[in-house]
């Protein structure tokens, strides 16, 4: 069965350094979303991302987030200068073309710590 | 956005018991997931149930979208059935919103 994959499982930064986080959606699907989860809490929606724009954001998707699709099978989330509480497990997902509401698939998470 | 409230917060159960958690949503969904985080921290996708029933071996998977409400079934739980569950909903085609998950110890 296809999978979101997710590099690297584990990232460790100094705070202000910049952090990219790697995901490869599923190949034919064409929303992606970036969620995180600070320990112990619950899963928090970041940015949904189709067409090469933008479609949503939360309230935590401020300016030192962005998400970018490099190219034909990369998603990625960047984080310009790290604070200690960006520390969480941050998850990409991806759903098939929205004809009708579909699943979202959830890769294995990277678990960025903060230092 | 939509509140998602799950209950029970916590869970223990002998190995072979059945449980029933449950997941109300404050307003309707026509996308709602229900995972199981792992102690590993991988978010496992049971089910996807907007509506209706299913069934996938000792688990299942209700939703009462009249009434905003979705519940999973465990039965004869097993050791490997512990962590976290979620479910999440959304409306809008895109956000996802979890609840804060109900935390499952199945002892031997």
């Amino acid at each position: 069965e296809p999978e979101v994959t997710q590099t690297p499982s584990h990232q460790v930064t100094q705070m202000g350094q910049e952090v990219i986080l790697r995901c490869v959606p599923i190949s034919n699907h064409l929303y992606f979303y970036w969620y995180r989860q600070i320990l112990g809490q619950k899963v928090e929606f970041l940015v949904s991302f189709y067409n090469n724009e933008i479609s949503e954001k939360s309230e935590i998707f401020d300016d030192q987030f962005s998400v970018e699709r490099p190219d034909g099978s990369n998603f990625t989330l960047k984080i310009r200068s790290t604070k200690l509480e960006d520390s969480a497990m941050y998850f990409c997902a991806s759903s098939e073309r929205v004809r009708s509401n579909q699943p979202q698939h959830f890769g294995d998470g990277t678990r960025l710590s903060i230092l | 956005g939509i509140q998602v409230e799950q209950s029970p917060p916590d869970l223990i159960l002998q190995e072979g018991a059945n449980s029933t958690l449950r997941c109300n949503f404050s307003d309707s969904v026509n996308n709602l997931q229900w995972f199981h985080q792992n102690p590993w921290g991988q978010l496992i996708n049971l089910f996807y149930i907007p509506s209706g029933t299913k069934q996938n071996g000792r688990l299942s998977a209700t939703t009462v979208a009249t009434e905003r409400y979705s519940l999973l079934y465990i039965s004869s739980s097993q050791t490997t059935d512990s962590g976290v569950y979620f479910c999440a909903g959304g409306n809008s085609g895109y956000a996802l919103n979890f609840g804060k998950g109900t935390s499952l110890l199945v002892t031997p």
